[in-house]
């Protein structure tokens, strides 16, 4: 049983560039939430989506969007990057209900 | 809003027992979360609690307070893997899905 993937596993681009990153969440799983993790900080929710609609936002501004796909699987789009940007961009599955969120090894986004 | 505090760093001797406190504020409750992290990986979920008292689990236990807004996770017989960052996660009542809002982590070091 897969677990949840991300792709790529680390990405460098320049400012004011935009990125994709991707992730396909675990087995039976249809809710997806999207993490940024600063340096040596816990991890900041961006968004969740769930019947490929966005369900809730945390307090990212609008460069942040993303997208869900009719097989669960999600994107996060970054544009116009900035240098604070630069995280680990981790994706965690659930069940609807489900209390635990399994996350994936995430994407390493630094933005020279 | 949410508001959750713990330890930046804690060292302990191989063997023997941690004890990591987490406290928090928040304008809806709706279950605390241990996870761990090692470095470069992704959070792998520990502990659930949701109400009051203490949940055992192997090495590992967590106890939560509603009431003092307040949890521990507490880790015995210490070993060199234990070594990572641990994460205490609220998940808010009011939301329509499952949002975790994370503390900054709480990093452990094991010596022998």
């Amino acid at each position: 049983d897969a677990g949840v993937t991300q792709s790529p596993t680390h990405l460098i681009k320049t400012r004011g560039q935009q990125v994709t990153l991707r992730c396909s969440p675990k087995s039976g799983h249809d809710t997806v939430s999207w993490y940024q993790q600063a340096l040596g900080q816990g991890p900041q929710f961006i968004f969740q989506y769930y019947e490929e609609e966005e369900r809730q936002r945390g307090n990212f501004p609008d460069r942040f969007s993303g997208h869900q796909f009719p097989n669960y699987s999600s994107e996060l789009n970054v544009n116009a990057l900035l240098l604070g940007d630069s995280a680990l961009y981790l994706c965690a599955s659930s069940l609807p209900r489900g209390y635990e969120q399994y996350f994936g090894p995430g994407t390493r986004l630094t933005v020279t | 809003g949410q508001n959750i505090d713990q330890p930046t760093e804690m060292t302990a001797t191989e063997g023997a027992i941690v004890q990591i406190n987490c406290t928090y504020q928040t304008s809806g409750f709706n279950g605390l979360f241990w996870y761990q992290q090692h470095a470069g990986e992704a959070p792998t979920f520990l502990s659930y609690n949701v109400l009051d008292g203490l949940e055992e689990k192997g090495r590992f236990s967590s106890f939560l307070s509603r009431s003092k807004g307040y949890s521990y996770l507490l880790l015995k017989e210490l070993q060199m893997k234990d070594s990572a960052s641990y994460l205490c996660a609220v998940r808010d009542l009011l939301a329509a899905g499952n949002k975790l809002t994370f503390g900054g982590g709480t990093r452990v070091l094991v010596k022998p």
